[in-house]
């Protein structure tokens, strides 16, 4: 069974430039999820989708902040513009339903460098 | 929300001890708590989770315990290994995270 898939690895940009990461979860799975990763500390869900609907935003910034997940299967998240703060691992997971007990597999992220 | 807090932050045992880390957690409805472990720059794995109609679940040289009273679950390791060396997370209700634990088995 492949696994979640993520691109590009890694990525530098200039502050206040945009940038864009993307998510091909598990083949089968109806829940995505990203997360932001700050060096040191442990992953913060920023925005959960079931299908192609959103479950939970609450913590993506949106003023910067932007993900769509057009046709239920891969996702994208863009940043624009980039601050020097948003300088972490930007992971994606999935899960089969996106139940609370549900196992999540994560990608292997994408190293942001804002310089 | 929930808030998870995760300790020790950093944990160093020596080659074959037992390693133990505590998690507590305050949304009293959580019912799923999963143990991931990141090695340096790779993704989290999921090591082993509880579901909170039980208190106990080992794998292995990999246990979890679960105290729904008190509202704090442990992550304990036997007999450790340097390939053990890694960061640990617990999460808790609504994805949220620990802040980690850095464990180093001495050889």
């Amino acid at each position: 069974e492949a696994g979640v898939a993520q691109s590009p690895r890694y990525k530098i940009i200039e502050k206040r430039q945009s940038v864009a990461f993307w998510c091909n979860p598990i083949s089968g799975h109806a829940t995505l999820y990203w997360y932001q990763q700050i060096l040191g500390q442990g992953p913060k869900l920023l925005i959960q989708f079931q299908n192609n609907g959103v479950v939970d935003d609450s913590q993506l910034p949106k003023d910067r902040f932007s993900a769509e997940r057009l046709k239920g299967v891969d996702s994208t998240l863009k940043i624009q513009p980039a601050k020097l703060e948003d300088s972490a691992v930007y992971l994606c997971a999935s899960s089969l339903l996106g139940t609370t007990t549900d196992t999540q597999y994560f990608g292997p992220g994408t190293r942001l460098t804002v310089l | 929300g929930e808030n998870v807090e995760q300790h020790p932050s950093t944990l160093s045992v020596q080659e074959g001890d037992s390693a133990v880390i505590k998690c507590t957690y305050s949304d009293s409805a959580s019912n799923y708590f999963p143990w991931y472990k990141q090695e340096l720059g790779k993704r989290p794995q999921l090591i082993i989770d509880i579901r909170s109609n039980v208190g106990e679940k080992k794998d292995q040289r990999i246990a979890v315990t679960l105290n729904k009273t008190a509202k704090h679950f442990s992550l304990h390791i036997t007999e450790t290994q340097p390939e053990d060396s890694a960061v640990y997370f617990c999460a808790g209700h609504q994805l949220t995270f620990g802040s980690g634990t850095q464990l180093t088995v001495l050889p």
